[in-house]
């Protein structure tokens, strides 16, 4: 199993511009999320989906929007970027059947620098 | 508000010596989970621990549970520089259909050999 799978690995875009960040695992989990990670902030929840057609909205959901139309995949999308989502952004998943536990297994990242 | 605070932020220390890093709040959690991030990589689970006063050990490290369920630390006995890395930990709140993880914000050890 190759996991939790993002692309791309790095990636720098001017303002305004749009992109999708792309997270695929083969886990069959139910729960996928988006964090980013910015120096001295921890990991913070942008979106998330218990689902296929379900999502809803974490801590930080503005400039993002996100899909999920199959199990395995959940693309995170950027309208319009701005300097301030220059982060790095990862992907997780989860089985329902964790419960409380709710361990998540995270993608390698994705470095996003935004000029 | 920071749910979640990791003390210290940052912790330099030699091989062989022995740390504390702890995890406090004010909110109850469900359960509670530590992770580990080297550079360049997601975190990786260590540790899930689910009852209060719960102890973990995990080769040289050991995970408590504190009795409230509000708080939490990891010991290192006798670390390695193997051992540096970002150490997060993370709590599990009742959101509904799945219970939502709040993260601290870390605290990064450096293992000089």
């Amino acid at each position: 199993n190759a996991g939790v799978t993002q692309t791309p690995k790095f990636q720098v875009l001017k303002t305004g511009q749009s992109m999708t960040l792309q997270c695929a695992q083969d886990m069959n989990h139910e729960y996928m999320s988006w964090y980013r990670q910015d120096p001295g902030m921890g990991l913070r929840l942008i979106h998330y989906s218990v689902g296929a057609g379900i999502t809803d909205q974490g801590e930080v959901p503005n400039g993002y929007n996100v899909s999920r139309s199959t199990t395995e995949d959940f693309p995170l999308r950027l309208l319009s970027a701005a300097p301030s989502q220059t982060s790095v952004y990862f992907c997780a998943s989860s089985s329902p059947q964790a419960g409380v536990r709710n361990e998540q297994f995270f993608g390698p990242g994705t470095r996003l620098t935004v000029l | 508000t920071q749910l979640l605070e990791q003390s210290p932020q940052f912790l330099s220390i030699q091989e062989g010596e022995n740390l504390t890093v702890y995890c406090n709040s004010s909110s109850v959690f469900s359960s509670l989970q530590w992770y580990r991030q080297e550079p360049g990589e997601g975190p990786v689970l260590l540790v899930t621990v689910v009852t209060g006063g719960e102890v973990k050990k995990l080769k040289r490290l050991t995970f408590q549970f504190g009795d409230a369920r509000k708080d939490s630390s990891l010991h290192i006995t006798a670390a390695q520089p193997g051992d540096t890395g970002l150490y997060l930990c993370a709590g599990a709140r009742s959101g509904g259909s799945n219970y939502k993880l709040t993260f601290g914000k870390g605290t990064l050890l450096t293992v000089n050999p």
